[in-house]
């Protein structure tokens, strides 16, 4: 699977938009890219995930460039419920496996 | 509508004892995944079944570490011999296809936090 470059940590005032940056400049043909996210003392918690076209859902959208090699999530009103890790995760659609990497910590703050 | 559920939330346990850890997954999912998570760091693999079946067991750290699910439902995660470096939060996660049938959305369950001494 492809290696993905988070920054480890951003901040974002409450009621914006919070976009969360991913490099994943190997990526094949075949790999989705995965966005999952961790609320302090929980499990991850699938948000989206996209091949080459964008996509939205009720949490969040998915932007990805036209050569595939970055991504970027948008939260687009962040709450003080937003605050976690997101991890970007690049994998094939037959892999089962995801690596989590150390994602990036947001901090919505008031 | 019950999400995936780890028993205990949190052990102590004193180098050298083993543990047993708890997953019952969603309902009707097929696959149940254990990972390990230490801190500030994300989850790693472990093991992963496919009903009763242990399909990869490629993640285990060591033979200490065992798994099995003989039902197809409720897991259990078992570490002999425990020592300071398997303290970590162990996380298991179900969703509802099989291998081969494209992705499914994993659901997390809280994990159990184990400490060792």
């Amino acid at each position: 699977d492809a290696k993905t470059t988070q920054p480890p940590s951003m901040d974002c005032a409450e009621g914006r938009a919070a976009n969360l940056p991913c490099n994943h400049s190997t990526i094949s043909g075949n790999e989705y890219v995965y966005w999952y996210r961790q609320i302090h003392s929980q499990g991850p918690q699938y948000i989206i995930h996209g091949l080459k076209n964008n996509e939205t859902n009720e949490m969040a959208s998915l932007i990805i460039t036209e050569d595939r090699k970055s991504s970027t999530l948008i939260l687009p009103h962040a709450t003080l419920r937003d605050t976690a890790v997101y991890y970007c995760i690049v994998r094939s659609g037959g892999s089962y496996i995801p690596t989590f990497g150390r994602g990036t910590s947001l901090i919505v703050h008031p | 509508g019950a999400g995936v559920s780890q028993s205990p939330r949190y052990k102590v346990a004193k180098r050298g004892q083993d543990v047993a850890l708890r997953c019952d997954p969603i309902s009707g999912h097929v696959s149940l995944f254990w990972y390990q998570q230490a801190l500030g760091q994300g989850p790693e693999f472990l093991t992963y079944f496919q009903n009763e079946a242990q399909l990869d067991k490629s993640g285990l750290p060591s033979d200490r570490f065992f798994a099995e699910r003989p039902e197809g439902s409720v897991s259990t995660l078992k570490i002999q011999r425990t020592q300071q470096e398997d303290s970590a939060v162990y996380l298991c996660a179900s969703s509802l296809a099989g291998l081969g049938q494209g992705f499914v959305e994993q659901y997390f369950g809280p994990g159990t936090r184990l400490t060792v001494t």
